[in-house]
């Protein structure tokens, strides 16, 4: 059973850099996508981006320009940097396994992590 | 547009049926998948594909589309399946989009 499971500072001030890494267990994260995905209090889910094992990425237009993601293939490791954060970026964050099957037309994300909170507050 | 739309609430009698829907133009092209979401809890995905369930998901959960609009159904609606129920896709960019979310009560 694939397991995921965020990690990083709960607590970010604005301006700075939330740096949050997924660790993958139960399976290896090669040959997949991975995407992280945040949920502000009482709102609904907002699709951050996704890397292939390549290192590959896809970034939400909306946030592109102050997103890096990054993987670790020897530690099953993937990793999101979200820079200039403000108070608009606190939300839940999760990592989730995206299956992406261009040829048959589905896209979605089977494993979940459990989310982590990160407030953006000084 | 790249944009899902879901009803913001749908209510649903003990052990009836509910449909709770998705729209938007990228669902002409590409399938929907839908997510549970309960209080504190992460999503868990409970339709992909044309009308597939992963392993654990009861049958009376079940998928489809038609034109721009997709679509999921609970056929004998259950106390515990009181939940958020989100919608997502894939826009022309190749980037996820998701829908607003639907607020479900069983009463």
């Amino acid at each position: 059973q694939v397991q995921l499971q965020e990690s990083g500072p709960g607590l970010v001030k604005p301006s700075e850099t939330l740096s949050l890494t997924c660790t993958v267990s139960g399976g290896s994260i090669s040959s997949y996508y991975w995407s992280w995905i945040r949920q502000p209090a009482g709102k609904g889910l907002e699709w951050i981006g996704r890397i292939y094992t390549s290192g590959s990425t896809n970034y939400n237009p909306s946030l592109k320009s102050r997103v890096t993601m990054s993987v670790d293939t020897s530690k099953n490791q993937f990793s999101l940097k979200l820079s200039s954060v403000t108070a608009a970026d606190t939300a839940v964050y999760y990592c989730a396994r995206d299956r992406w099957f261009g040829e048959i037309l589905e896209y979605y994300f089977d494993y979940w992590g459990q989310g982590t909170l990160v407030t953006v507050s000084s | 547009s790249s944009e899902l739309t879901q009803d913001p609430a749908v209510s649903v009698a003990l052990g009836q049926t509910v449909r709770i829907t998705c729209q938007g133009d990228s669902l002409r092209s590409y399938y929907a998948s839908w997510y549970q979401q309960k209080p504190g809890q992460a999503p868990v995905l409970v339709i992909y594909g044309k009308n597939n369930r992963p392993s654990g998901i009861p049958d009376r959960f079940s998928g489809s589309s038609s034109g721009n609009t997709a679509s999921l159904t609970i056929t004998g609606a259950q106390a515990e399946d009181e939940a958020d129920y989100y919608c997502n896709s894939r826009d022309s960019s190749g980037n996820h989009v998701f829908g607003g979310g639907t607020k479900l009560t069983v009463l």
